[in-house]
């Protein structure tokens, strides 16, 4: 069974500041990775994704991800965080199989602070 | 890039009434769509996959008879929570496989269900 891990429930930085959020993931074979954002009462938002290829991924709103295979890890980082970052992320994984479906992490709250 | 459409954005039932969601994907064929529920500051919990004309395959533990849901066309998926109870309170958000996202989903943008 595939799953993803995010350690971290809220990551507090300041605005300028550089953020990290964390995911490792567990699944079989090859993964595709994903990043998504969430801002209250709404759906979800795609980031950037991870299928094949350079292992740094870059994203919307100068988001990026680097993905580790070694360490099974795919964290999202960004440079200068702004306080319109402030908002709830999903890491998520799928397999290759055109059964597989997307599992999400518990999801990790971001709060910049001006 | 793929837009889906989840209608209502929010909703507020009796106990006891039904209550149906659609989500329609409006610039491509979604020959599957999914059904998560998001309860608060949780991740979102996968309940079903929605087949375009055939029957939806419901992850364990949740009710088909309670949540049915109906995919009649390649653009159209309905979820339909029936006899709502105040347990059913809850974010219901829809999503559909897209290409165009490297093989991940688009989603909707949820329906919050208030059942009192």
């Amino acid at each position: 069974a595939q799953s993803v891990a995010q350690p971290e429930d809220q990551v507090n930085v300041a605005e300028g500041n550089p953020l990290t959020v964390k995911c490792t993931y567990s699944v079989s074979g090859n993964p595709y990775l994903f990043w998504y954002v969430q801002y209250p009462n709404r759906g979800l938002q795609f980031l950037l994704k991870y299928i094949t290829g350079d292992n740094l991924v870059k994203g919307s709103y100068g988001f990026e991800a680097e993905f580790n295979k070694s360490q099974t890890s795919f964290h999202l980082k960004k440079p200068s965080a702004l306080v319109s970052d402030s908002a709830l992320y999903f890491c998520a994984v799928r397999g290759y199989s055109g059964y597989s479906t997307l599992t999400f992490g518990k999801g990790t709250m971001l709060l910049v602070s001006p | 890039g793929a837009v889906v459409s989840q209608h209502p954005s929010w909703v507020i039932c009796k106990s006891g009434t039904s209550v149906k969601i659609e989500c329609r994907s409006l610039d491509f064929q979604a020959t599957t769509m999914f059904w998560y529920r998001q309860f608060p500051k949780q991740s979102l919990m996968l309940m079903a996959t929605s087949n375009e004309g055939s029957k939806a395959t419901y992850e364990q533990g949740v009710e088909k008879d309670k949540f049915l849901i109906n995919h009649a066309s390649l653009t159209l998926s309905t979820l339909t929570v029936t006899s709502a109870h105040p347990e059913d309170s809850s974010f219901y958000i829809c999503s559909a496989r897209d290409v165009g996202v490297g093989y991940g989903y688009t989603f909707g943008s949820g329906t919050r269900l208030t059942v009192v």
